[in-house]
């Protein structure tokens, strides 16, 4: 399995950027970095993907380095719905198994 | 928008008893999925699925656990003698064609199985 490191926790405020950092030594080379929303009770949600360097949506970035053994989300501007677990999900260059990190909880505060 | 339902949305057993649970993948998607969550952890791989056939699968996925697309809508997973570690949030997922991690993976809100 991809050996994935996420923060357990992260705490904000209304209005500021919120940076989340999945270090994963192991990723697959052709494979690319997902990272998913969960709300209490729900299933995952997409947020935003990217194989190497930044990629930017609506609601996210994603910074992946040219080593790509890490990468960090980026929610700017958070609000309180935004509190939530975000988990980064790739696959392993060891076993080429799918994995998800094991999540940061974000709690937005006003 | 469409979406991955799930059905039921609870589940009670006994320990030992059968379940099957349900899923109906968004119409035009080829890969399926299924994942778990016990209370307080992280969602865990199961079994991917394509093409009628298991295309990969974790070490949890072990011989009481089985899936099965019977139809052209539905996806099952079939627990065969269910322990009570199997307690979870099962989640189902599907995706558009190609199966790699490049693909959004949609899912489908749960059944949380409690085994007695």
């Amino acid at each position: 399995l991809a050996k994935t490191t996420q923060p357990i926790s992260m705490d904000s405020y209304e209005g500021q950027e919120v940076n989340i950092t999945c270090s994963h030594n192991n990723i697959a080379t052709n494979d690319y970095i997902t990272w998913y929303q969960q709300f209490p009770s729900q299933g995952p949600r997409f947020i935003i993907q990217g194989y190497k360097t930044k990629v930017t949506n609506e609601v996210a970035s994603l910074f992946i380095p040219a080593d790509r053994k890490s990468s960090t989300l980026s929610l700017p501007r958070v609000s309180l719905s935004d509190t939530a677990v975000y988990y980064c999900l790739l696959r392993s260059s060891n076993d080429y198994k799918l994995s998800f990190g094991a999540g940061t909880t974000v709690t937005v505060r006003a | 928008e469409p979406e991955v339902t799930q059905t039921p949305s609870h589940q009670v057993t006994q320990m030992g008893q059968e379940v099957i649970l349900r899923c109906v993948p968004i119409s035009n998607h080829l890969y399926f999925y299924w994942y778990r969550q016990i209370l307080g952890q992280k969602v865990e791989f199961l079994v991917s699925f394509y093409n009628n056939e298991i295309s990969e699968k974790s070490e949890i996925f072990d011989d009481q656990f089985s899936v099965e697309r019977p139809d052209g809508s539905n996806f099952t997973l079939k627990i065969r003698s269910t322990k009570l570690e199997d307690s979870a949030m099962y989640f189902c997922a599907s995706s558009g064609g190609q199966g790699r991690t490049q693909e959004t993976q949609y899912f489908g809100p749960g059944t949380r199985l409690l085994v007695l």
